[in-house]
């Protein structure tokens, strides 16, 4: 399978406990995107990469969030001490300039 | 602030029909816009795009945009039940880095009747 894929596809966790999603992007794709989800909501756009480089974070993007995309292949997507309110879908997409390709995303249960 | 407006619905028609899905967005520098179709618990795919004022026909689907009124539609003919999803209207800016990232709106759920 060639798409996007998204490590774990589920999580739950308590609150106050750290979490980290993994994004594998489309091989030949330089843009990595991270979203978020929440019930009747569009996608909510949180940070990007461009190669290794994070060219752009949302203000959605608290200091308990973190992301990194090493070596410009897969990227991480870490939560600190997460709260009942991150509980959401975190959609990955990669692409080249153009269309955007998403992974299943990672549904994210904090209890 | 960028924003992009559309009906949540639910949208109803029955099969057979013709179903428009309208969205208006906020950013005149906006200069690409998307419609991705996004089925429960799945995640969004793309159905089209379109770059210029006017139509754009694909198959059963039809883009039309009015960058004046700042305004885009999708027109489905023929509308199957499988059709019924939420459709997601998406814009992108282009700035002094290259693309901007797609902002998307609420999504417009439709339902077709079978």
């Amino acid at each position: 399978d060639t798409g996007v894929s998204q490590d774990p596809r589920h999580k739950i966790t308590k609150r106050g406990q750290n979490v980290t999603f993994r994004c594998d992007p489309i091989s030949e794709h330089n843009r990595l995107y991270w979203y978020r989800q929440t019930l009747g909501q569009g996608p909510e756009f949180l940070t990007y990469f461009q190669n290794e480089a994070q060219l752009e974070k949302s203000r959605l993007l608290s200091d308990r969030f973190s992301a990194e995309r090493p070596k410009g292949s897969f990227s991480t997507l870490e939560i600190q001490r997460t709260e009942q309110g991150d509980s959401a879908m975190y959609l990955c997409a990669s692409s080249l300039p153009g269309e955007l390709f998403f992974g299943e995303g990672s549904r994210l249960t904090v209890l | 602030q960028k924003e992009v407006e559309q009906n949540s619905g639910p949208l109803s028609v029955p099969e057979g029909a013709i179903a428009s899905l309208n969205c208006t967005y906020s950013d005149r520098g906006s200069q690409s816009f998307f419609w991705y179709r996004q089925y429960s618990g799945k995640s969004p795919e793309l159905i089209m795009f379109i770059y210029s004022n006017g139509d754009k026909e694909d198959g059963r689907f039809t883009a039309q945009l009015n960058k004046a009124s700042q305004y885009v539609s999708l027109l489905i003919r023929d509308s199957q039940p499988s059709d019924s999803a939420t459709y997601l209207c998406a814009v992108i800016e282009v700035g002094r880095a290259g693309n901007t990232p797609l902002v998307f709106g609420k999504g417009t759920r439709l339902s077709v009747i079978a």
